[in-house]
Order: structure tokens, then C-alpha cells, then sequence
């Protein structure tokens, strides 16, 4: 089966500063990536989507400056949460399609603490 | 507006037979999917139906309407690791997901 990676599982930072979350799709090519964030005990909100070589298409509410979406090869897109605050704090999941197939496999997550 | 309704919450005992149900309204239709997710873990896919009837894999089954807008998913043979969120996904004329907001489901011994 589609496998999806995510790196890191879990990261603390301090607030204002940077953090980059990557999301891999091991055996299969990603043509379009999404990139999610849930709160506790809530439901998957999607952020964005993007798709290889183009920019990102961000959902309402969702500020791109803050999310930086890159998606600049077939296998690989990375979340860049920009001047982290507290409130950024949430478990951030990608996930990816291939052209073929309208599935979306899903990373294992990346659980942010902001401090 | 796009929208899927699904049961907040839902309690069963270990051995038995569930039916969580997902209505929805969706511009379009490509797709339904049911994914299952563990606390603090990512949701793994259980199902997909585009066309009218039951899909059976194993204990679960879906069931697909689409002239309902309606779906199920079936549970059988209920066990301890079951306990987890059940969300139902369409895909839309766009082909995006909409996702619902999940039904916790609750194992009883």
C-alpha cells in the first residue's frame, strides 16, 4: 500500500520562531499534497492544497503568510509554520494522492507545542 | 453550502453490531469514503463506495445511497480496539474531500 511519511512525529518550540514540517510519499508520486490541522477532540480542517510545482491553494481563514506551502517535487512537501504562537499549537497531518487514484494516504501526524 | 452530518457519539458493547450513519449535501459526487482514527494518530482508511449498495470487507461493511445522500458503515463483532473516531468523507464535483466532524465511538465490555 501508499506509504506516507512525516518528519518530525513531535516538536516544542518557543514562540516566534520557525518550525518546518516535511511530508514524503514513499513509493508512489504525489501529484497533489493537503496539509491538515486538528484540534483536540475535533475534526480534520483542511489548510491547503497543493500540487507539485505551483503554488498552494490556502482554505478561507487560513493565513499563507503564516503557513508557508512548499510543494517542489513529486515526493516531497513541506509545512513551514512561520513566527509559531501558543495558539499554533495542534497536530498537523499531510496527506497525498497520485494522479490515479483519488484515495488520500495519510502521514502519521506531527503533534506542535508551542511554548 | 457543502455539508456532512454524522453522529457526535456512539457507545456499543464488545461482541455486537454497530451502524454509524453519514448523511450528506455536497455540490457533486465522486465518492464516498469512511476512515477510522485512533486518538492522537492519523485516520486510516477503511472504505470507499461510488456506487448504490454494500461494500463488504471483513467485520466492516458501507453501505452507499446516493439518492439519499446517505451512507452507513457497519461494524461487526465489536472489539476493545475498535474505540476510535469513525469519519465519513465525500468527495465533490472538484474532486475534494468534505469531511465530517467524526463519530466517537465507545466499546463497552
Amino acid at each position: 500500500g501508499a506509504v506516507v511519511s512525516q518528519h518530525p512525529s513531535r516538536v516544542i518550540c518557543k514562540s516566534g520562531t520557525s518550525v518546518k514540517i516535511e511530508c514524503r510519499s514513499l513509493d508512489f508520486q504525489a501529484t497533489t499534497m493537503f496539509w491538515y490541522r486538528q484540534f483536540p477532540k475535533q475534526s480534520l480542517m483542511l489548510m491547503a492544497t497543493s500540487n507539485e510545482g505551483s503554488k498552494a491553494t490556502y482554505e478561507q481563514g487560513v493565513e499563507k503568510d503564516k503557513f508557508l506551502i512548499n510543494h517542489a517535487s513529486l515526493t516531497l512537501s513541506t509545512l513551514t509554520v512561520t513566527s509559531a504562537h501558543p495558539e499554533d499549537s495542534s497536530f498537523y497531518i499531510c496527506s497525498a494522492r497520485d494522479w490515479q487514484d483519488y484515495e488520500q494516504y495519510f502521514g502519521p501526524g506531527t503533534r506542535l507545542t508551542v511554548t | 453550502g457543502q455539508n456532512i452530518d454524522q453522529p457526535t457519539e456512539m457507545t456499543a458493547t464488545e461482541g455486537a453490531i454497530v451502524q454509524i450513519n453519514c448523511t450528506y449535501q455536497t455540490s457533486g459526487f465522486n465518492g464516498l469514503f469512511w476512515y477510522q482514527q485512533h486518538a492522537g494518530e492519523a485516520p486510516t482508511f477503511l472504505s470507499y463506495n461510488v456506487l448504490d449498495g454494500l461494500e463488504e470487507k471483513g467485520r466492516f461493511s458501507s453501505f452507499l445511497s446516493r439518492s439519499k445522500g446517505y451512507s452507513y458503515l457497519l461494524l461487526k463483532e465489536l472489539q476493545m480496539k475498535d474505540s476510535a473516531s469513525y469519519l465519513c468523507a465525500v468527495l465533490d464535483s472538484n474532486y475534494q474531500l468534505i469531511w465530517g466532524a467524526g463519530t466517537k465511538l465507545i466499546i463497552k465490555p
